[in-house]
């Protein structure tokens, strides 16, 4: 697509629930990031993915963070167990190639709101 | 590890001036990339400019410019002739440019610019 892709939007969910945010890069883009951001703060980085495998995922704050990305194109990050302190817009990133040269293409972002 | 921080939560200009946006970063990386992204309503993150460590000349992309100063660990952000487009959150970004796998960005706390017509 013309650019990177966040859907849904927005999602409200309870508190304990599961929920799936998906990211769909520009064709071509190899690397993948996934980057937190909590209201008054900057993304905070999550996870980054070179094709299918997890480079870094250095950045998840526990196990009931996960994210995929079976097939190098198409992301998922899944949270379990949903708690109040995981509401936050959820932006996604792609690039070519190493972002540093490349350059970072970002998403609109998904805004996580756990109620 | 690193970090960045940006001490203006928010920054008023009239129209048509200038304004200078600071960021300090703290590393012990002599090899790494500066960004600055502006950030709309719409949550994208669209960059603005970007500078490599090893670089001297600072960084120009039309009406934005910066002062790094590698020493002092500073790298501000000069918008010139300010419009109302350029009202958005702003934000400075470290990305290491050492080896190995990690590839995310820093970002600071962000800065509020607003444009006064």
């Amino acid at each position: 697509g013309a650019g990177v892709s966040q859907t849904p939007s927005n999602k409200v969910t309870e508190k304990g629930k599961y929920v799936e945010l998906r990211c769909d890069p520009i064709s071509g883009h190899t690397a993948l990031y996934w980057y937190r951001q909590s209201l008054g703060q900057g993304p905070e980085f999550l996870i980054y993915f070179q094709g299918t495998g997890a480079a870094d995922d250095s950045g998840l704050p526990n196990d009931r963070f996960f994210a995929v990305r079976p097939e190098g194109s198409v992301s998922t990050l899944k949270i379990q167990r949903t708690e109040r302190g995981d509401s936050a817009v959820y932006l996604c990133a792609s690039s070519p190639g190493q972002g540093m040269v490349y350059g970072y293409t970002f998403g609109s972002g998904t805004r996580l709101t756990v109620v | 590890a690193q970090t960045v921080t940006q001490s203006q939560p928010e920054m008023s200009v009239q129209e048509a001036e200038t304004v200078t946006l600071s960021c300090t970063y703290d590393t012990s990386e002599s090899d790494y990339y500066l960004f600055w992204y502006k950030q709309p309503p719409s949550r994208q993150m669209i960059l603005v400019i970007r500078q490599e460590a090893y670089k001297q000349q600072n960084a120009t992309e039309n009406r934005f410019s910066v002062n790094f100063q590698k020493a002092a660990k500073s790298f501000s952000l000069k918008i010139s002739d300010s419009q109302l487009g350029d009202a958005a959150m702003y934000f400075c970004a470290y990305r290491s440019g050492e080896g190995g796998g990690a590839d995310g960005l820093t970002f600071g706390k962000g800065t509020h610019l607003i444009i006064q017509p």
